[in-house]
């Protein structure tokens, strides 16, 4: 069965600090990569998208690394804010010809306290 | 980027009601629309896949007489909670798939609906 299993659970950390959330995936093969923020009571948001045939991808504090040989993907907060206490998202998109199905993480909850 | 709305935001309704939620697709076309339910500290789950002039493809274990799904066009989805009870609040999202963008799903902002 794919999975997409995402590292912790919950994480706290202080207001400008750094941090890195895990995905590690069995789903294969695949045709994109996606990380996503959630805020409480709010849609999914993209953060980055990757190609199986990419390393890493950045937006703004955000950046997205993928090891396709170790299925393994994480996401880094750079100088963490207040407004980046959500939970995130990885999940997983199948190649464009074996249908619609996203296999989606549990999340990672994310506090960022002042 | 591609925006996808959903009416309404939130909704409270009383038990053995209907419940009407519209996803709509705002500056793009979208053929196949999804339908996510959420419980609280959950991930999203797939109810159902909604193809635009076609029958809706449920997920195991979702009532289709319950969720009723209709994709009259390449903009608009609606999914209808039919005789909502206590158990189906959840917040549903919605999603619409843009071919031209890495065949990616770009998600509405959710309805909390609340059954009382």
């Amino acid at each position: 069965k794919n999975q997409v299993e995402q590292s912790p659970q919950s994480l706290i950390i202080l207001e400008g600090k750094n941090c890195t959330l895990q995905c590690n995936y069995t789903v294969s093969p695949f045709s994109n990569l996606r990380w996503y923020k959630q805020d409480t009571g709010r849609g999914p948001v993209s953060l980055t998208i990757m190609t199986f045939s990419e390393n890493t991808k950045s937006n703004g504090r955000y950046t997205a690394t993928l090891d396709a040989d170790t299925k393994q993907s994480s996401l880094h907060i750079t100088a963490s804010q207040l407004s980046d206490s959500a939970s995130y998202i990885c999940v997983v998109s199948p190649p464009h010809n074996a249908g619609n199905m996203l296999t989606f993480g549990g999340g990672t909850r994310l506090m960022v306290k002042p | 980027g591609a925006v996808v709305s959903q009416h309404p935001s939130w909704v409270i309704c009383k038990s053995g009601t209907s419940v009407k939620i519209e996803c709509r697709s705002l500056d793009f076309q979208a053929t196949t629309m999804f339908w996510y339910r959420q419980f609280p500290k959950q991930s999203l789950m797939l109810m159902a896949t909604s193809n635009e002039g076609s029958k809706a493809t449920y997920e195991q274990g979702v009532e289709k007489d319950k969720f009723l799904i209709n994709h009259a066009s390449l903009t608009l989805s609606t999914l209808t909670v039919t005789s909502a009870h206590p158990e189906d609040s959840s917040f549903y999202i919605c999603s619409a798939r843009d071919l031209g963008t890495y065949n990616e799903q770009f998600f509405g902002p959710g309805t909390r609906l609340t059954v009382l």
